[in-house]
């Protein structure tokens, strides 16, 4: 039962342009999500997260917006960089569920020059 | 201020023996999670610690696998009798606040890459 789902594994994006990234989820006890970005052979480091009380947050160049209507977010990455080369996992948590994550599949960007 | 430090990096077993694997928090830390990695998959949760108790452990099969993570010292997470499905990267996480709180960010640590032979 994969309650965070990222249907794109893989995505290539131009450098300078937007890069975007999405994630569905299907519990609708969900209400923190986060956005980790993880290199190979190195652990996920955390990009930026939003709780269901708020629609959009913004950092630098990360943006990650919320549709709790249609249980989706996204994480728009502008202007992409060739370091921003990775795989991008969505995490979710809810209140009172001993803050455990899960996590999606996860989808491997590529930023090309 | 040292991030989540995990050791070894890599561990190589033959089926039967026993993984352990170690991680330490970052400064300040009091909350530990494990995650296990298998191949195209995403990270899936284990086990949940505070100091000497265990939290959730709803996500670690039944048998050959516990977690400690006690008063001094790293958190263990501990594999007896290792088969080749337990092959996978095992990642640990801390964060300073716990259960009930809406911003839980993890920090993750390097993993511990084990193979079993």
């Amino acid at each position: 039962d994969q309650q965070v789902k990222q249907n794109s594994p893989s995505l290539s994006v131009q450098e300078g342009r937007i890069s975007i990234l999405n994630c569905d989820y299907t519990n609708s006890m969900f209400d923190y999500f986060l956005w980790y970005k993880k290199y190979p052979a190195e652990g996920p480091t955390f990009l930026i997260s939003i709780s269901s009380i708020k629609d959009k947050n913004e950092d630098g160049r990360f943006t990650v917006f919320l549709n709790k209507s249609a249980k989706h977010l996204s994480l728009h990455i502008v202007p992409s960089q060739p370091g921003d080369s990775a795989v991008y996992f969505c995490a979710a948590s809810a209140t009172g569920t001993a803050s455990k994550l899960t996590f999606g599949t996860g989808t491997r960007l590529q930023v090309t020059l | 201020n040292a991030g989540v430090m995990q050791n070894p990096r890599h561990l190589v077993r033959r089926r039967g023996q026993e993984a352990r694997l170690r991680c330490s928090p970052m400064k300040g830390h009091s909350h530990v999670y494990w995650y296990r990695q298998l191949p195209e998959e995403g990270l899936k949760f284990m086990v949940y610690l505070q100091k000497e108790n265990i939290i959730d452990e709803s996500g670690m099969p039944k048998e050959r696998f516990s977690a400690e993570f006690p008063k001094e010292g790293p958190s263990i997470l501990r594999i007896q009798q290792v088969v080749r499905g337990d092959s996978a990267a095992y990642f640990c996480a801390s964060s300073p606040t716990g259960t009930n709180l809406a911003k839980n960010i993890q920090y993750f640590g390097a993993g511990t890459r084990l193979s079993v032979l």
